[in-house]
Formats: structure tokens, C-alpha cells, sequence
């Protein structure tokens, strides 16, 4: 059990809807990620917060919004999306931004897009 | 921009064996990181292995072991004495040594599975 939660589990949703994934991490870390798997595809970055300031968003369309209101908590909020989105959404946190560290990850959100 | 190639897309050996997955990577960097990690069925992925490239001698961690070839851009993982708990799925990750800004490029993954 590593210290990043994610809710929900599984999600599906139509796509007129809105939802968002919530991510929260209780090891004091300030650098929190947002990644991609799909089947058969490597693990795609889409977000990184770095002492909850966005320094990465690795060309994610838009109807991808991510927030981080404090080092803890991290939300993807969905609107509109596609098929083509279902996958696994991972979040993953590190002490801080720096290139040695360790990602944890958590268990992620199983997406399903009607 | 990195890529990360893992050639084996699913392993199965024996348990007890040992069992070597492959990476090769593509980078104009000098120094950066490469991680191996772990996703159990369970699907909460952890880190097994890290290795500095700016360091010769390879990382061991218990029955894990990595061999580096940094002229070749290569970075294998061995398992030693496998068990039925290593079924996973094994990732090959990059990182530049410019900062996690960047996160982590993977490869596409192998599936190992340890037969009883």
C-alpha cells in the first residue's frame, strides 16, 4: 500500500459528461504527475505539478484540465472526451521535482468513455 | 526527444530461474536516470531498480540486478532466483538529469510470467 490514493477506481462516462479524477498523497511530497496507459501504448506524462506549479503539460488536449490546490491533492478534470480516452489514468507524486527520485504511484482510475 | 524500447512484449520461465528482460534506450543526454518498475496485477506500480548513468558499476537490489551498457544505451534487468510474486508487468523508465520536470519516458512494458 504506498501512500497516493486515487478515486474513483472505475469511471465511465458518457461523452457530453463532466468528471474529474482525484488524486491525494500523504508523503509530504511537493511534485505530483499526471500519466496515461493505454493498452499496448508505453505510459504517456500528460501533467507534472512542482511545488503546485504546472511545469510540464506534454501537449494534452484540452478537454484535459488538471488543478493542484495544495502539495496533497491533485484533480484531472474530464469534459467532452472520446473513446479514444478510455484508459488507465495513473498519478504519481516525488519528494520534489528532482531527476533521482522515485515516483510512487497510486492504484489509478480505470476509464471508460461511451 | 527520449525513447525508451523494451523487445520483449511477454516472458514466461520456470520458477527459481533466473530471467533477464531487455531495454534499450535513445538519448542525447550525458547524464540521466533509468528506473525499472514494477505493475503487479494489482496495477499499483513500484519502483524495483534505479541506475545513475554517470555511475559504472551496475545496481543490485536483493535478487535484482542490472546490467548497463552505456556506449550501447542498454540497461537489462535480471531476476535471480525468480518467484511467483515477480508476475508483472515490467517497465523500462528515462529520466534526463534535468529535473522531474520532464517526468518519466517509458517503454512499452514486458509481462512476465513465473511458472509454478
Amino acid at each position: 500500500e504506498t501512500g497516493v490514493t486515487q478515486t474513483p477506481r472505475h469511471l465511465v462516462m458518457g461523452m457530453t459528461n463532466k468528471k474529474s479524477l482525484k488524486c491525494e498523497q500523504h508523503l509530504g511530497h511537493n511534485a505530483m504527475y499526471w500519466y496515461k496507459q493505454s493498452a499496448k501504448k508505453p505510459l504517456e506524462l500528460m501533467f507534472v505539478y512542482n511545488f503546485k506549479e504546472q511545469t510540464e503539460n506534454n501537449s494534452v488536449p484540452s478537454r484535459f484540465s488538471p488543478e493542484c490546490p495544495n502539495s496533497s491533492h491533485l484533480f484531472l478534470h474530464l469534459h467532452t472526451l472520446q473513446p479514444e480516452d478510455s484508459a488507465l489514468y495513473l498519478c504519481a507524486s516525488s519528494p520534489d521535482g528532482s531527476s533521482y527520485n522515485e515516483q510512487f504511484f497510486g492504484p489509478g482510475t480505470r476509464l471508460t468513455v461511451l | 526527444a527520449q525513447t525508451v524500447t523494451q523487445s520483449q512484449p511477454e516472458m514466461s520461465v520456470q520458477e527459481a530461474e533466473t530471467v533477464t528482460l531487455s531495454c534499450t534506450y535513445d538519448t542525447s543526454e550525458n547524464n540521466y536516470y533509468l528506473f525499472w518498475y514494477k505493475q503487479p496485477p494489482s496495477r499499483q506500480m513500484i519502483l524495483v531498480i534505479r541506475q545513475e548513468a554517470y555511475k559504472q558499476q551496475n545496481a543490485t537490489e536483493n535478487r535484482f540486478s542490472v546490467n548497463f551498457q552505456k556506449a550501447a544505451k542498454s540497461f537489462s534487468l535480471k531476476i535471480s532466483d525468480s518467484q511467483l510474486g515477480d508476475t508483472a508487468m515490467y517497465f523500462c523508465a528515462f529520466m534526463d538529469s534535468g529535473g522531474g520536470a520532464d517526468g518519466l519516458t517509458f517503454g512499452k512494458g514486458t509481462h512476465l510470467i513465473i511458472q509454478p
